[in-house]
């Protein structure tokens, strides 16, 4: 089946670091790969998408590289701020509408 | 517009008892998602409304989970009786089309649920 493996967390980092979550997919066919991100007592919100290979999906700073050789969706953000700090979940859809989703990296900004 | 709305935001019920979570999706999406987050691990699935018709709910644990969404606008989703395992985080979702990537799913903040 399709699977959505991502780094464990938690993650803290501070204020201007360099940010990078992992993102490994299994999937039987080319699926489209996306990062949610859930902010404190708020829902989940599309962060990016990709839905073919080599696309680059990105949004406020952040940025994945839809890599089918590697079967990766890695998120990067150059200078993260307090504001970052949330739940970060990569997902896949294949040929359907089921979100497979990864556990979710809680990621800390301190000031 | 509003977004998509979850009631209650938390429910702490003891094992045994019934609990109902409610779902509001974005007026005019056809389509709600139940998805739900267990123990800190991933978020999956659980079953899928085109308007009031269930189209998929071969992610529904057992049969002890009732969805139901009469005239297609809100759902409710039913656990009788709750058992210790049920407590998670339970996320409904709406997109105006069959999602794909074509189609953003748009969650709601999720009900937190606690079974003891």
């Amino acid at each position: 089946g399709n699977s959505v493996t991502q780094m464990e967390g938690p993650v803290t980092l501070s204020e201007e670091a360099f940010l990078t979550i992992n993102c490994t997919y299994t999937a039987t066919g080319y699926p489209s790969l996306f990062w949610y991100v859930q902010y404190p007592g708020e829902g989940l919100q599309l962060l990016l998408k990709a839905t073919k290979a080599d696309d680059k999906g990105s949004n406020k700073g952040f940025e994945a590289t839809y890599r089918k050789e590697t079967t990766s969706f890695h998120l990067e953000k150059g200078s993260v701020q307090v504001s970052d700090s949330a739940v970060y979940f990569c997902a896949l859809i294949l040929n359907d509408y089921k979100l497979s989703f990864g556990a979710g990296t809680t990621v800390t900004v301190r000031a | 517009e509003a977004g998509v709305t979850q009631f209650p935001s938390h429910s702490v019920i003891e094992k045994g008892q019934t609990v109902t979570l409610r779902c509001d999706p974005i007026s005019g999406h056809d389509n709600l998602y139940w998805y739900r987050r267990v123990m800190g691990k991933e978020i999956k699935f659980l079953l899928h409304f085109v308007k009031e018709s269930k189209q998929d709910e071969s992610g529904m644990p057992n049969n002890r989970f009732l969805a139901e969404r009469t005239g297609g606008t809100y759902s409710t989703l039913k656990v009788q009786p709750a058992e210790l395992e049920d407590s998670g985080v339970y996320f409904c979702a709406s997109s105006q089309g069959w999602a794909g990537a074509s189609e953003t799913q748009y969650f709601g903040p999720g009900t937190r649920l606690l079974v003891l």
